[in-house]
Protein backbone atom coordinates (compact mmCIF):
# COMPACT_ATOMS: atom_id res chain seq x y z
CA UNK A 1 0.00 0.00 0.00
CA UNK A 2 1.87 3.09 -1.25
CA UNK A 3 -0.43 5.64 0.30
CA UNK A 4 0.43 9.10 -0.97
CA UNK A 5 3.08 9.12 -4.03
CA UNK A 6 4.53 12.71 -4.60
CA UNK A 7 7.48 13.06 -7.70
CA UNK A 8 9.46 14.36 -7.93
CA UNK A 9 11.38 14.60 -4.88
CA UNK A 10 13.79 18.02 -5.35
CA UNK A 11 13.27 19.99 -8.99
CA UNK A 12 15.29 23.54 -9.78
CA UNK A 13 13.61 25.90 -12.47
CA UNK A 14 14.14 29.02 -13.89
CA UNK A 15 12.25 31.73 -13.46
CA UNK A 16 9.11 31.44 -16.42
CA UNK A 17 9.68 28.14 -17.11
CA UNK A 18 6.59 25.89 -16.23
CA UNK A 19 6.22 22.13 -14.81
CA UNK A 20 3.47 19.73 -13.09
CA UNK A 21 4.11 18.03 -9.88
CA UNK A 22 2.89 14.70 -9.39
CA UNK A 23 0.35 13.19 -6.86
CA UNK A 24 -1.15 10.09 -6.26
CA UNK A 25 -2.76 7.73 -3.82
CA UNK A 26 -3.93 4.51 -4.17
CA UNK A 27 -6.64 4.81 -0.94
CA UNK A 28 -9.76 5.66 -3.14
CA UNK A 29 -9.88 9.14 -1.18
CA UNK A 30 -12.39 12.04 -2.57
CA UNK A 31 -10.03 14.30 -0.94
CA UNK A 32 -7.14 15.57 -2.17
CA UNK A 33 -5.09 19.17 -2.12
CA UNK A 34 -1.67 20.80 -2.17
CA UNK A 35 -0.06 22.73 0.43
CA UNK A 36 3.06 24.64 0.26
CA UNK A 37 5.50 25.14 3.13
CA UNK A 38 7.66 28.17 3.77
CA UNK A 39 9.76 28.84 6.89
CA UNK A 40 8.10 30.32 9.84
CA UNK A 41 4.66 29.67 8.41
CA UNK A 42 2.14 26.69 8.39
CA UNK A 43 1.15 24.97 5.53
CA UNK A 44 -1.08 26.78 2.88
CA UNK A 45 -3.48 25.23 1.07
CA UNK A 46 -3.03 25.93 -2.67
CA UNK A 47 -5.76 23.79 -4.24
CA UNK A 48 -8.03 21.01 -3.27
CA UNK A 49 -10.27 18.73 -4.64
CA UNK A 50 -13.26 17.15 -3.39
CA UNK A 51 -13.64 14.58 -6.29
CA UNK A 52 -12.80 13.57 -9.60
CA UNK A 53 -13.47 16.48 -12.00
CA UNK A 54 -14.37 18.80 -9.11
CA UNK A 55 -11.45 21.23 -7.99
CA UNK A 56 -11.45 24.94 -5.81
CA UNK A 57 -9.07 27.48 -4.53
CA UNK A 58 -7.57 27.50 -1.72
CA UNK A 59 -5.84 30.54 0.40
CA UNK A 60 -2.96 30.97 -2.23
CA UNK A 61 -3.48 29.73 -5.60
CA UNK A 62 -2.43 32.35 -7.82
CA UNK A 63 0.07 30.37 -10.17
CA UNK A 64 -1.06 27.35 -9.89
CA UNK A 65 -3.42 25.01 -11.90
CA UNK A 66 -4.49 22.05 -11.24
CA UNK A 67 -7.10 19.26 -12.14
CA UNK A 68 -8.72 15.80 -10.97
CA UNK A 69 -9.37 13.86 -14.21
CA UNK A 70 -9.46 10.52 -11.70
CA UNK A 71 -9.59 9.50 -8.02
CA UNK A 72 -5.99 8.64 -7.81
CA UNK A 73 -4.04 11.51 -9.20
CA UNK A 74 -3.93 15.33 -8.78
CA UNK A 75 -1.26 17.30 -10.38
CA UNK A 76 -0.02 20.57 -9.67
CA UNK A 77 0.94 22.40 -12.59
CA UNK A 78 3.42 26.02 -12.29
CA UNK A 79 2.39 27.80 -15.28
CA UNK A 80 5.29 30.34 -15.08
CA UNK A 81 7.58 29.47 -12.11
CA UNK A 82 8.47 32.74 -10.50
CA UNK A 83 11.37 33.22 -7.60
CA UNK A 84 8.68 33.18 -4.93
CA UNK A 85 7.29 30.03 -5.51
CA UNK A 86 10.67 28.37 -3.94
CA UNK A 87 8.90 26.48 -1.51
CA UNK A 88 8.51 22.70 -0.11
CA UNK A 89 5.08 21.24 -1.71
CA UNK A 90 3.02 18.50 -0.05
CA UNK A 91 0.12 16.29 -1.60
CA UNK A 92 -2.34 15.42 1.16
CA UNK A 93 -5.23 12.40 0.37
CA UNK A 94 -8.36 11.91 3.26
CA UNK A 95 -11.46 9.47 2.87
CA UNK A 96 -13.76 12.68 3.43
CA UNK A 97 -13.88 16.40 3.26
CA UNK A 98 -15.64 16.84 6.39
CA UNK A 99 -15.69 15.05 9.75
CA UNK A 100 -13.24 13.25 11.70
CA UNK A 101 -10.95 11.79 8.85
CA UNK A 102 -7.37 11.23 9.18
CA UNK A 103 -5.11 13.30 6.64
CA UNK A 104 -2.47 11.43 4.69
CA UNK A 105 0.65 13.66 3.50
CA UNK A 106 2.60 12.59 0.58
CA UNK A 107 6.94 12.90 1.16
CA UNK A 108 6.97 16.04 -0.23
CA UNK A 109 8.55 18.50 -3.31
CA UNK A 110 11.47 20.74 -2.81
CA UNK A 111 11.29 23.15 -5.46
CA UNK A 112 13.38 26.00 -5.90
CA UNK A 113 13.14 28.55 -8.85
CA UNK A 114 16.31 30.37 -9.75
CA UNK B 1 -3.53 35.96 11.54
CA UNK B 2 -2.88 32.65 12.04
CA UNK B 3 -5.91 31.20 13.57
CA UNK B 4 -3.68 28.42 14.97
CA UNK B 5 -0.84 29.09 17.75
CA UNK B 6 1.44 26.47 18.59
CA UNK B 7 4.28 26.92 21.49
CA UNK B 8 7.31 26.98 21.68
CA UNK B 9 8.65 27.41 18.45
CA UNK B 10 11.85 25.75 19.54
CA UNK B 11 12.35 22.69 21.86
CA UNK B 12 15.47 21.42 23.50
CA UNK B 13 15.57 18.37 25.64
CA UNK B 14 17.85 16.25 27.26
CA UNK B 15 16.88 12.25 26.56
CA UNK B 16 14.49 10.63 28.83
CA UNK B 17 12.59 14.39 30.00
CA UNK B 18 9.10 14.43 29.79
CA UNK B 19 7.54 17.49 26.75
CA UNK B 20 4.88 19.17 26.16
CA UNK B 21 3.84 21.06 22.85
CA UNK B 22 1.14 23.22 22.85
CA UNK B 23 -1.56 24.20 20.77
CA UNK B 24 -4.38 27.36 20.92
CA UNK B 25 -6.88 27.87 18.11
CA UNK B 26 -9.44 30.61 18.32
CA UNK B 27 -12.45 29.15 16.08
CA UNK B 28 -14.61 26.09 16.94
CA UNK B 29 -13.53 22.88 15.57
CA UNK B 30 -14.48 19.17 14.19
CA UNK B 31 -11.51 17.90 14.33
CA UNK B 32 -7.70 18.48 15.66
CA UNK B 33 -4.76 17.01 14.33
CA UNK B 34 -0.96 16.20 15.15
CA UNK B 35 1.48 15.63 12.80
CA UNK B 36 5.11 14.92 12.58
CA UNK B 37 7.70 16.15 10.07
CA UNK B 38 11.12 14.67 10.11
CA UNK B 39 14.34 16.38 8.62
CA UNK B 40 13.99 15.79 4.66
CA UNK B 41 11.00 13.70 4.93
CA UNK B 42 7.38 13.97 4.55
CA UNK B 43 4.50 14.29 7.54
CA UNK B 44 2.85 12.00 9.26
CA UNK B 45 -0.24 12.05 11.09
CA UNK B 46 -0.11 11.07 15.00
CA UNK B 47 -3.28 11.88 16.14
CA UNK B 48 -6.94 12.76 15.15
CA UNK B 49 -9.07 13.95 18.05
CA UNK B 50 -12.35 16.03 19.01
CA UNK B 51 -12.80 15.30 22.24
CA UNK B 52 -10.47 14.30 25.69
CA UNK B 53 -7.20 12.71 25.42
CA UNK B 54 -5.63 9.92 22.97
CA UNK B 55 -2.25 7.70 24.07
CA UNK B 56 -0.10 6.32 21.73
CA UNK B 57 2.70 4.83 22.65
CA UNK B 58 4.86 7.73 24.60
CA UNK B 59 2.62 9.94 22.92
CA UNK B 60 -0.41 11.26 24.42
CA UNK B 61 -2.58 14.18 22.69
CA UNK B 62 -5.16 16.01 24.89
CA UNK B 63 -7.23 18.61 24.08
CA UNK B 64 -9.87 21.15 25.92
CA UNK B 65 -12.60 22.16 23.77
CA UNK B 66 -14.26 24.83 26.19
CA UNK B 67 -10.86 26.46 26.89
CA UNK B 68 -9.39 25.57 22.68
CA UNK B 69 -6.22 24.15 23.47
CA UNK B 70 -4.40 20.92 22.82
CA UNK B 71 -1.56 19.36 24.54
CA UNK B 72 1.05 16.97 22.73
CA UNK B 73 3.17 15.15 25.31
CA UNK B 74 6.15 12.37 24.77
CA UNK B 75 7.19 10.67 27.85
CA UNK B 76 10.98 9.45 27.59
CA UNK B 77 11.66 11.33 25.14
CA UNK B 78 14.56 9.91 23.02
CA UNK B 79 17.15 11.62 20.29
CA UNK B 80 14.29 10.10 17.72
CA UNK B 81 11.52 11.84 18.19
CA UNK B 82 13.74 14.78 17.13
CA UNK B 83 10.93 16.42 14.48
CA UNK B 84 8.33 18.98 13.68
CA UNK B 85 5.20 19.07 15.22
CA UNK B 86 2.42 20.43 13.79
CA UNK B 87 -0.68 21.29 15.30
CA UNK B 88 -3.88 21.46 12.39
CA UNK B 89 -7.70 22.25 13.40
CA UNK B 90 -10.81 21.54 11.31
CA UNK B 91 -13.08 24.16 11.95
CA UNK B 92 -16.96 23.63 11.30
CA UNK B 93 -17.75 22.35 7.80
CA UNK B 94 -14.29 23.79 6.77
CA UNK B 95 -13.21 22.25 3.62
CA UNK B 96 -9.27 22.63 4.76
CA UNK B 97 -6.81 22.56 7.54
CA UNK B 98 -5.68 25.13 8.84
CA UNK B 99 -1.87 24.74 10.73
CA UNK B 100 0.16 25.88 13.14
CA UNK B 101 3.56 26.67 12.21
CA UNK B 102 5.30 23.68 14.25
CA UNK B 103 7.63 23.06 17.06
CA UNK B 104 11.26 22.24 16.17
CA UNK B 105 12.10 19.53 18.88
CA UNK B 106 15.60 18.73 19.48
CA UNK B 107 16.08 15.79 21.72
CA UNK B 108 19.94 15.16 22.85
CA UNK B 109 21.13 11.98 24.21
Amino acid sequence: NAGVTQTPKFQVLKTGQSMTLQCAQDMNHEYMSWYRQDPGMGLRLIHYSVGAGITDQGEVPNGYNVSRSTTEDFPLRLLSAAPSQTSVYFCASSYSVLGNTEAFFGQGTRLTVV
Amino acid sequence: KNEVEQSPQNLTAQEGEFITINCSYSVGISALHWLQQHPGGGIVSLFMLSSGKKKHGRLIATINIQEKHSSLHITASHPRDSAVYICAVRSGSARQLTFGSGTQLTVLP
